[in-house]
């Protein structure tokens, strides 16, 4: 079955430094979308991506599709302590969503 | 707009009772509603996928029969943990979308609790 695999599981970021998040897909994904879980909370959307090589910037963040629509990162630069939180990709193949296990990031001011 | 609602967001229970849990889009009709589980600093699992009027679709290894699933209308979604015990112990969460392939608008979720 599809699977989607998120790096690394924990981020520990200085206040101020850049960081990545990647997730790769064993199968090729109609669109890929990230989420934000707060501490205690639940997932809110962040953004979809659908088109292969496809860019999208929100702020400080940088969202990224592959070229081959199986991988995908997020970029965070300048990171802050509101960006505290578990990041989730989620692939998208037919019908099904299939979550990664999640980004953990603590910042440290 | 797009929010999601979940009832109660906290429940305690005794084991071999049965709890529901009610998910609600209430600014827009949901014709998909998804519901995940999440245990303490995991992913988010699938359990079923309900369409309104029909008959859930559960994940390989969750139980039909003991998390029954109810989408009777566009806008609500119930799931109902039978005989619950210790193990069921888990935050629930639902989701809804409009469209396939669209957002899914998650709920806050409902922290359950099996004594």
């Amino acid at each position: 079955g599809q699977q989607v695999m998120q790096i690394p599981q924990y981020q520990h970021v200085q206040e101020g430094e850049d960081f990545t998040t990647y997730c790769n897909s064993s199968t090729t994904l109609s669109n890929i979308q990230w989420y934000k879980q707060r501490p205690g909370g639940h997932p809110v959307f962040l953004i979809q991506l659908v088109k292969s090589g496809e860019v999208k910037k929100q702020k400080r963040l940088t969202f990224q599709f592959g070229e081959a629509k199986k991988n995908s990162s997020l970029h965070i630069t300048a990171t802050q302590t509101t960006d505290v939180g578990t990041y989730f990709c989620a692939g998208r193949n037919f019908d099904k969503l299939s979550f990664g296990a999640g980004t953990t990031v603590t910042v440290r001011a | 707009g797009a929010v999601v609602s979940q009832h109660p967001s906290w429940v305690i229970c005794k084991s071999g009772t049965s709890v529901k849990i009610e998910c609600r889009s209430l600014d827009f009709q949901a014709t998909t509603m998804f519901w995940y589980r999440q245990f303490p600093k995991q992913s988010l699992m699938l359990m079923a996928t309900s369409n309104e009027g029909s008959k859930a679709t559960y994940e390989q290894g969750v139980e039909k029969d003991k998390f029954l699933i109810n989408h009777a209308s566009l806008t609500l979604s119930t799931l109902t943990v039978t005989s619950a015990h210790p193990e069921d112990s888990s935050f629930y969460i639902c989701s809804a979308r409009v469209v396939s392939g669209e957002t899914q608008y998650f709920g806050p979720g409902t922290r359950l609790l099996v004594l």
